[in-house]
């Protein structure tokens, strides 16, 4: 079946700090990956996404490219804001339908400071 | 309001009783999803539906219902509240994007 590994969290970061966080996956197919952001008291909101291999995904300065080889989709950004304090979900999708089920990792929650 | 919404937005029950989270989206999608929020666990699909009066049971589905009479309504029942389901839901609905609502905080004790 699928399933998506993240980083352990929590991670904590200064301002304008470097920010990877790690994801693999395992599916059959060609799945379609993606991220998912989520701020405090709020719901899940699309990030970024990538629907086959080499495709680079980018949106708010965050980047993430689908690794066939390494069945990776590492997410990063290159100088992180306060802003950016939020939980973050590596999802799949194995499907092509507008109803295709999502496999969520465990979340990454990242931290901020000033 | 166009989008999304969950009701109520806090809950607290107790056990044994039936609770039931309702879940409304105004964009006609087909599809509709409801997850529960654990730690340590990610989000986890309990039901889903692929259209008025078709639904289907996601990886943890024991001890919930659900029904959609109508494309634009998914409400999730919990027929006998247990401590374990202690989470907080989120309801999404799908066109190519899964789309989430804002989530209910549901507390048995």
């Amino acid at each position: 079946g699928n399933s998506v590994t993240q980083m352990e969290g929590p991670v904590t970061l200064s301002e304008e700090a470097f920010l990877t966080i790690n994801c693999t996956y395992t599916a059959t197919g060609y799945p379609s990956l993606f991220w998912y952001v989520q701020y405090p008291g709020e719901g899940l909101q699309l990030l970024l996404k990538a629907t086959k291999a080499d495709d680079k995904g980018s949106n708010k300065g965050f980047e993430a490219t689908y690794r066939k080889e390494t069945t990776s989709f590492h997410l990063e950004k290159g100088s992180v804001q306060v802003s950016d304090s939020a939980v973050y979900f590596c999802a799949l999708t194995s499907g092509e339908t507008s109803g295709s089920r999502l496999t969520f990792g465990e979340g990454t929650q990242l931290t901020v400071n000033p | 309001d166009a989008g999304i919404t969950q009701s109520p937005r806090y809950k607290i029950t107790e056990t044994g009783r039936q609770v039931t989270l309702m879940c409304h989206q105004t964009w006609s999608h087909s599809y509709m999803f409801w997850y529960r929020q654990d730690l340590g666990h990610g989000l986890r699909l309990i039901y889903y539906s692929a259209a008025a009066d078709i639904t289907d049971k996601g990886e943890v589905p024991d001890g919930y219902v659900v029904s959609r009479s109508k494309t634009e309504n998914f409400p999730l029942t919990l027929e006998s509240a247990t401590r374990s389901q202690t989470s907080v839901y989120f309801c999404a609905s799908s066109h190519y994007e899964q789309y989430f609502g804002p989530g209910t905080r549901l507390t048995v004790t």
